[in-house]
């Protein structure tokens, strides 16, 4: 049974270039959730996404970042036009409902902007 | 809004002492809490969880965190630190349903463990 398989691990774009994520959730799971780890930082909330929804997007920066869950296939955070400080580590986490439980989170994709 | 405040970002402690790392929340309704532990390089790994059943949480590798709603605390302890305990560890608050299911993460502390 995989867990949250995030790609690529790393993933390394000039300014002005697009970084797309991708994120498949564990089986099973129907929730997905964004969250961004800035060097030495915690991590802050990005999105959260069901099926085909957009179901809290309040910690996406308003320009140049977008995500999607479609019916199907990976859900998808895109950064359009990267900058600099768009450097750093980008998680996926999944859950099968709203329930109790905790996120299972991926690896990661650690994102450079050179 | 539900938050967490970790006190200390860097904790160091012995080879066999006890390992405290503390985390204080905020929210208007009891709400579900998680510790969570990161190795360089890698993703969380949930540790424990508290979800209004037994104020006493225990969670893998030796972890513990007791629920305290007079102190609004969720502390987490080891008896005995090991070597391998040498990570960052996020404590983090949900709410129960709806848009209010996010996690949301205190800044993390992270645990030194010295022979």
């Amino acid at each position: 049974n995989a867990g949250v398989m995030q790609n690529p691990r790393h993933l390394v774009r000039r300014r002005g270039q697009e970084a797309r994520l991708r994120c498949s959730p564990m089986k099973g799971h129907s929730h997905v959730y964004w969250y961004r780890q800035l060097p030495e930082e915690g991590l802050k909330f990005m999105v959260y996404l069901q099926k085909e929804n957009i179901i809290d997007e309040s910690g996406m920066p308003k320009e140049r970042f977008s995500a999607e869950f479609p019916k199907e296939g990976p859900s998808i955070l895109r950064i359009q036009q990267v900058v600099r400080g768009d450097s750093a580590a980008y998680f996926c986490a999944s859950s099968p409902t709203e329930g109790t439980g905790g996120y299972t989170f991926g690896s990661g994709t650690r994102l450079t902007v050179v | 809004a539900q938050s967490v405040t970790q006190l200390g970002s860097h904790v160091s402690v012995s080879e066999g002492a006890l390992v405290l790392l503390r985390c204080n929340y905020s929210s208007s309704v009891p709400p579900y809490l998680f510790w969570y532990v990161q190795y360089p390089n890698q993703g969380l790994q949930l540790l424990l969880k508290y979800t209004s059943a037994a104020t006493l949480v225990k969670g893998i590798n030796g972890f513990e965190a007791e629920f305290k709603k007079s102190e609004t605390s969720f502390h987490l302890t080891k008896p005995s630190a090991h070597m391998s305990d040498a990570a960052e560890y996020f404590c983090a608050v949900r709410g129960v349903t709806g848009t209010a299911s996010k996690l949301t993460f205190g800044t993390g502390t992270r645990l030194q463990v010295t022979l």
